[in-house]
């Protein structure tokens, strides 16, 4: 059965820092995993889409990395902002998605 | 890009009650949609898959009868939440994917999630 463990469940850094959100998932056979971002009470936001082929994503200020024989995905966020305070979930692809249980992230200015 | 509209985003009602969820594709036909639940500081779990014009696949644990699922078009899924009761408070999200949009490939479309209170 496959289980998504993201570290850590809550963070809260000053702003201008640079920090690594961590996604770990138990069987290595996926399709792709999705890092998205979920403002409170609203829907999900993608932000970065990895194949199972592929190693890494970038997108401004994002880098999403994959290694998928260890079951390990990161989110990197360059120089953060108040503004990227959210909850960043991961979710990995097998017939379905399989979300993380989030990293609830406050960027303090 | 592609949106997927939900409606409505906040409803409460009375224990008893049945509630329905709408979830719209808008600029794509949408094959296949998924149904989500989130509980306070949980994650999603997905409650149902649903094919345009078949019946709904549930996953383990979820009360067929009790989450109605309706797909009758390519643009409109709907989720009934019948004799509704406190413990059915959740935020519910729906998901939309576009023909040829297989299992490999291509990202879901989430809709903004609709808030249901049930007193």
């Amino acid at each position: 059965k496959q289980e998504v463990t993201q570290i850590p469940a809550a963070l809260s850094v000053p702003e201008g820092e640079n920090l690594v959100l961590n996604c770990s998932f138990t069987d290595s056979a996926i399709y792709n995993l999705q890092w998205f971002r979920q403002d409170p009470g609203k829907g999900l936001t993608s932000l970065l889409l990895i194949q199972s082929s592929q190693r890494e994503q970038t997108s401004g200020r994002l880098n999403a990395s994959l290694d998928k024989s260890s079951g390990r995905s990161t989110l990197y966020i360059a120089a953060s902002q108040p503004g990227d305070s959210a909850t960043y979930l991961c979710a990995v692809k097998t017939y379905k998605y399989i979300f993380g249980t989030g990293t609830r992230l406050k960027v303090l200015a | 890009g592609a949106v997927v509209s939900q409606h409505p985003s906040w409803v409460i009602c009375k224990s008893g009650t049945s509630v329905k969820i709408e979830c719209r594709s808008l600029d794509f036909q949408a094959t296949t949609m998924f149904w989500y639940r989130q509980f306070p500081k949980q994650s999603l779990m997905l409650m149902a898959t649903s094919n345009e014009g078949s019946k709904a696949t549930y996953e383990q644990g979820v009360e067929k009868d009790k989450f109605l699922i309706n797909h009758a078009s390519l643009t409109l899924s709907t989720l009934t939440v019948t004799s509704a009761h406190p413990e059915d408070s959740s935020f519910y999200i729906c998901s939309a994917r576009g023909p040829g949009q297989g299992y490999s490939n291509q990202p879901q479309h989430f809709g903004d999630g609709t808030r249901l209170s049930i007193l």
